[in-house]
């Protein structure tokens, strides 16, 4: 069974920094692309970001709200899946989930998520 | 705003049939394939429909997907009050590089 665990959420200040932590079992996280979620509170979902397996090269891809400020990386002897925050803002406010993304057809991503961790960002 | 663009709310009756549409482009929805994910109150979203029209398994064959163009659908045939949800449409979007979300749908079941 796929179980994503994240964790390191919290209260941070505006202009601070945090990093989430997922912890992956139940698949070959070595061999998969992940990607990150976020849900403001009330809102809908955004995609914040994603890392191809380093067999596909580890590299990765964000939106323009990030880009720049957040970083994702991977430690596959831990099967744990990393989001660095930087330069957070008040916008950045949200549930963040970890999900399992898709490298190929039939392109099932975003198949299995975690229970998500709380960010805060306020003064 | 979202790219992907998806009515706030739906609603139906009982046994109802309702659809949920989902517009894009052609760099989105037009030339990628579209993913429909259910979410409910205070858990984490679930994969509903993959690859336009495939459901993942324990997925009742009343939640049928479609795409035409740069539009694609969720449908929901024989509403029941537990498919109350919100429902999000995904796809991958070329020019952006990146995967979008419509901005979500609430269905209520009346």
């Amino acid at each position: 069974e796929v179980q994503l665990v994240e964790s390191g959420g919290g209260l941070v200040k505006p202009g601070g920094s945090l990093r989430l932590s997922c912890a992956a079992s139940g698949f070959i996280f070595n061999d998969a692309w992940m990607s990150w979620i976020r849900q403001a509170p009330g809102k809908g979902l955004e995609w914040v970001g994603r890392i191809k397996s380093n067999t596909d090269g580890g590299t990765t891809d964000y939106p323009a709200p990030v880009k720049g400020r957040f970083t994702i990386s991977r430690d596959d002897s831990r099967n744990t899946l990393y989001l660095q925050m930087n330069r957070l803002e008040t916008e950045d406010t949200a549930l963040y989930y970890c999900t399992t993304d898709s490298k190929s057809p039939p392109w099932r991503y975003f198949d299995s998520w975690g229970q998500g961790t709380l960010v805060t960002v306020s003064s | 705003q979202s790219v992907l663009t998806q009515p706030p709310s739906a609603s139906g009756t009982p046994g109802q049939r309702i659809t949920i549409s989902c517009s894009g482009s052609s760099s989105n929805v037009g030339s990628n394939t579209v993913n429909w994910y259910q979410q409910f109150p205070g858990t984490a979203p679930k994969l509903l429909i993959y690859n336009n029209n495939q459901r993942p398994s324990g997925v009742p064959d009343r939640f049928t997907g479609s795409k035409s163009g740069s539009s694609a659908s969720l449908a929901i045939g024989g509403l029941s009050p537990e498919d109350e949800a919100d429902y999000y449409c995904a796809a991958w979007d070329d020019i952006l590089n990146g995967r979008l979300f419509g901005g979500g749908t609430q269905l209520t079941v009346l």
